[in-house]
């Protein structure tokens, strides 16, 4: 079974601060993704890579970057992390469209 | 764009009755649906798809979803629920003009009580 890691499970972060959210995949997948999740909200698309070095917005990629340096890495950078950045957030990987998505078990993030 | 509804934010229900979870989705083209759970401090898992051919598709512990394509929905039901199927649920459609990317629905939230 393909794994999706996310480096931490819990994170408290100050105001300002630059955070970074990283996720391995073991799978060699061509396509990962970044959602934030929200109560009443569902999933929302950050950002999503559909290979190396690539990168694509989503729908709310705003106080947001990423990188993809290697296939099986994607991190999600908060340059100055804020409180409405309090959430949690799923990264996810996948080899085609129509198999789906494998995701990580999520980091909660609290901004203060 | 493509979107997906998902009509009701909470369901409760009591043990070993059925239960029917809503969506609706958007898309008039040839699209991918899919059913994922979401248990209590977890990330989601996939409980169901469907690609193309038979509009039932099952899921190994009792799910089952059809696709009704005049209707654009994609219903998950089960006959009888246990308090082990509490968790909440996400329904996400792919395709269209989104690519690769899965569109997902808001949640709904699977309250089983005995």
């Amino acid at each position: 079974d393909v794994k999706v890691t996310q480096s931490s499970r819990y994170l408290v972060k100050r105001t300002g601060e630059k955070v970074f959210l990283e996720c391995v995949q073991d799978m060699d997948h061509e396509n990962m993704f970044w959602y934030r999740q929200d109560p009443g909200l569902g999933l929302r698309l950050i950002y999503f890579s559909y290979d190396v070095k690539m990168k694509e917005k989503g729908d709310i990629p705003e106080g947001y970057s990423v990188s993809r340096e290697k296939k099986e890495r994607f991190s999600l950078i908060l340059e100055s992390a804020s409180t409405n950045q309090t959430s949690m957030y799923l990264c996810a990987s996948s080899l085609a469209r129509a198999r789906g998505y494998t995701f990580g078990s999520g980091t909660r993030l609290t901004v203060v | 764009a493509q979107s997906v509804t998902q009509l009701d934010s909470q369901v409760p229900v009591f043990e070993e009755a059925p239960v029917e979870l809503r969506c609706n989705y958007s898309s008039s083209v040839s699209v991918y649906l899919f059913w994922y759970v979401q248990y209590p401090n977890q990330g989601l898992q996939l409980l169901l798809k469907y690609l193309s051919g038979s509009t039932l598709v099952e899921s190994i512990n009792g799910f089952e979803a059809e696709f009704n394509k005049s209707q654009t929905s994609f219903h998950l039901r089960k006959p009888s629920v246990h308090i082990s199927d509490t968790a909440e649920y996400f329904c996400a459609v792919s395709g269209g003009n989104q690519g690769g990317k899965l569109i997902f629905g808001q949640g709904t939230e699977l309250s089983v009580k005995p």
